[in-house]
């Protein structure tokens, strides 16, 4: 079975500074990850994913995501936080064409 | 690009009524969900769909909840008679022969009255 547990539901930065976003996963077999992106009262968009090819995974915006099997971990981060990041964002697992499980989120603020 | 398509965006039920969410997957795609979101909360898994049957469902998807495929793009998913918890967001989602990631619609927001 897989499991996600994303740290902290709400993260707030200022204009310019780093974002990082964190998750860890479960996974009984070697994963498929993903993490999404959700602005207020729209669908889940994708920022980047990871199947099994490069660790470091470059996504849309400025985003990026590093794979590390020794920490079960797969963190977003971003360089400079712009205004317009501010959203919900969810850490997802799967195998293959299996379903995706999520975790519950992190609010990411952005502060000018 | 290729999307997936959701109908109606909002829809406004009486509790007890029966409700048909639409989908329109990506042509080529050989694998479809649903998922639903509770206002505030992560996004479940309701159910996956392959070669016309249910592969997998999870326990929210009880004997009120069905799916089809009537035709050769559209995926819908039945409420048959709703319950005020059935208010949340529901997105569809597709993916083709072993390509993840999983493509989402824009969702339709049911609300239960």
């Amino acid at each position: 079975a897989q499991s996600v547990t994303q740290l902290g539901s709400h993260v707030s930065v200022s204009e310019g500074a780093l974002v990082l976003l964190r998750c860890n996963y479960s996974s009984s077999v070697p994963p498929y990850l993903f993490w999404y992106v959700q602005y207020p009262n729209q669908g889940l968009q994708l920022l980047l994913k990871y199947t099994s090819a490069a660790t470091l995974v470059k996504g849309i915006n400025g985003f990026e995501a590093e794979f590390k099997k020794s920490e079960t971990s797969f963190h977003l981060t971003k360089p400079s936080a712009h205004m317009s990041d501010a959203a919900e964002y969810f850490c997802a697992v799967s195998v293959r064409t299996d379903k995706l499980i999520f975790g519950t989120g992190t609010r990411l603020q952005v502060f000018p | 690009e290729p999307e997936v398509t959701q109908t109606p965006s909002h829809q406004v039920t009486q509790m007890g009524q029966e409700v048909i969410l639409r989908c329109v997957p990506i042509s080529n795609h050989l694998y479809f969900y649903w998922y639903r979101q509770i206002l505030g909360q992560k996004v479940e898994f309701l159910v996956s769909f392959y070669n016309n049957e249910i592969s997998e469902k999870s326990e929210i998807f009880d004997d009120q909840f069905s799916v089809e495929r009537p035709d050769g793009s559209n995926f819908t998913l039945k409420i048959r008679s709703t319950k005020l918890e059935d208010s949340a967001m529901y997105f569809c989602a597709s993916v083709g022969q072993g390509q993840q990631p999983q493509h989402f619609g824009d969702g339709t927001r049911l609300s239960i009255l």
